[in-house]
């Protein structure tokens, strides 16, 4: 079965302080995409990152890094020095299969006080 | 940019009213997707479409709903009798390849 799980419904912070979303993920196929969508009040789903099953780099953009370990079917997500603005809640997907099809997890609220 | 466009951003309808959703893929795009999010859930998948056909769809996916790329430009997502359980913010997306998608910035389909 495929599955993917936030185990964090929410978190909430003080702006500056530092936040780790978390992402499990389950899946038998051997090539996988991982990703991370951000949907602000707004609505949409803004993608951030995807990640295949070959490469456990983990990447820094910005504030925002990842942390890609297979043997825990791990992808969590740090923003560092949080802001407002990244007030949002964030979900974690996995692709596998030939159809492109995305398995999302059940997302995380992620406040952030000033 | 090229980016998904989906229409009409916000929906109103009748119970028992069929609905048609909109969307406008990027354009050399060859893989078309319909998600489906109720409020406050997580987002969830309802069919994919490549090649001018489904292939796959989920359980949610019944009888009541129905794709079709009608001309070159064109994804739309047909719901044929509303139910209220079917408010939810709809989502288009697609992708060149089948492994990354680019959302639309979704449609919100309320059901009275």
């Amino acid at each position: 079965a495929q599955k993917v799980t936030q185990a964090q419904t929410e978190i909430s912070v003080v702006e500056k302080e530092d936040v780790t979303l978390d992402c499990v993920y389950e899946t038998r196929d051997t090539t996988y995409y991982l990703f991370w969508y951000k949907q602000p009040p707004s609505g949409e789903l803004v993608f951030l990152i995807r990640r295949n099953s070959f490469d456990e780099q983990n990447e820094i953009s910005g504030r925002y890094s990842w942390n890609f370990q297979k043997s825990t079917s791990s992808f969590n997500f740090t923003i560092t020095a949080s802001q407002v603005v990244d007030s949002a809640v964030y979900f974690c997907a996995l692709l596998s299969g030939n159809t492109g099809k995305l398995i999302f997890g059940q997302g995380t609220t992620l406040q952030v006080k000033p | 940019e090229p980016e998904v466009t989906q229409t009409p951003s916000h929906q109103v309808t009748q119970m028992g009213q069929e609905v048609i959703l909109r969307c406008v893929p990027i354009s050399n795009h060859l893989y078309f997707y319909w998600y489906r999010q109720i409020l406050g859930q997580k987002v969830e998948f309802l069919v994919s479409f490549y090649n001018n056909e489904i292939s796959e769809k989920s359980e949610i996916f019944d009888d009541q709903f129905s794709v079709e790329r009608p001309d070159g430009s064109n994804f739309t997502l047909k719901i044929r009798s509303t139910k209220l359980e079917d408010s939810a913010m709809y989502f288009c997306a697609s992708s060149e390849f089948n492994t990354e998608a680019f959302f639309g910035q979704g449609t919100r389909l309320t059901v009275v």
